[in-house]
């Protein structure tokens, strides 16, 4: 497509809910990135894939939170039993070369999570 | 780890006035790239410009500039001619395999 594109743009649940977001990048571009943001704060990392691969997910912030790109393209940030406390932006991006941050990033609209 | 500090939450400069917002940053990476990201009221995020670590010349995009001190691991960036459109937060951001933002610097230009 276009540009990153990201769904849910909104998504209002219950807490103890699971919620899926998805991230469908740039056509042919090689790294994705998750961040969350808080209102007024600066994007945090979260996970990022090259291809199909997980790089690197330290970000997570716990083990409800887990994230795959199996075909190396889409990709879906999955958070369990959510809480009130994972209320935020979740911003997806890409890159066209590995690794990314060499390079610019380019960012989905984000979807806002609410939990009740 | 890398880390990343905007000590100025909010700024204000006059339309066609010079502005200077300051970042600095810690890392154990030799080699790394640093940003200044634009979030203007849309909250799309826009890369303003970029500096390579291993580049001793400063980065210039138009009315952008930076002042890339490696030793101080400081990274400041200059807008020049502010204009209303400049109105944004802005992101310093760290990168090698990673980015990391910081908290941001909200920028106001007044008319």
């Amino acid at each position: 497509g276009a540009g990153v594109s990201q769904s849910p743009r909104y998504k209002v649940t219950k807490r103890g809910q699971d919620v899926a977001l998805r991230c469908d990048p740039i056509s042919g571009h090689v790294s994705l990135y998750w961040y969350r943001q808080a209102l007024g704060q600066g994007p945090e990392f979260l996970t990022y894939f090259n291809y199909e691969a997980q790089q690197d997910k330290s970000g997570l912030p716990n083990d409800r939170f887990s994230a795959e790109r199996p075909e190396g393209s889409i990709s879906t940030l999955t958070i369990q039993r959510t809480e009130q406390r994972d209320s935020a932006m979740y911003r997806c991006a890409s890159s066209l070369e590995a690794g990314g941050a060499t390079g610019e990033l380019f960012f989905g609209e984000g979807s806002r999570l609410t939990v009740l | 780890a890398q880390t990343v500090t905007q000590s100025q939450p909010e700024m204000s400069v006059q339309e066609a006035e010079t502005v200077t917002l300051s970042c600095t940053y810690d890392t154990s990476e030799s080699n790394y790239y640093l940003f200044w990201y634009k979030q203007p009221p849309s909250r799309q995020m826009i890369l303003v410009i970029r500096q390579e670590a291993y580049k001793q010349q400063n980065a210039t995009e138009n009315r952008f500039s930076v002042n890339f001190q490696k030793a101080a691991k400081s990274f400041s960036l200059k807008i020049s001619d502010s204009q209303l459109g400049d109105t944004a937060m802005y992101f310093c951001v760290h990168g090698s395999y990673k980015l990391i933002f910081g908290s941001g610097t909200r920028l106001l230009v007044r008319p």
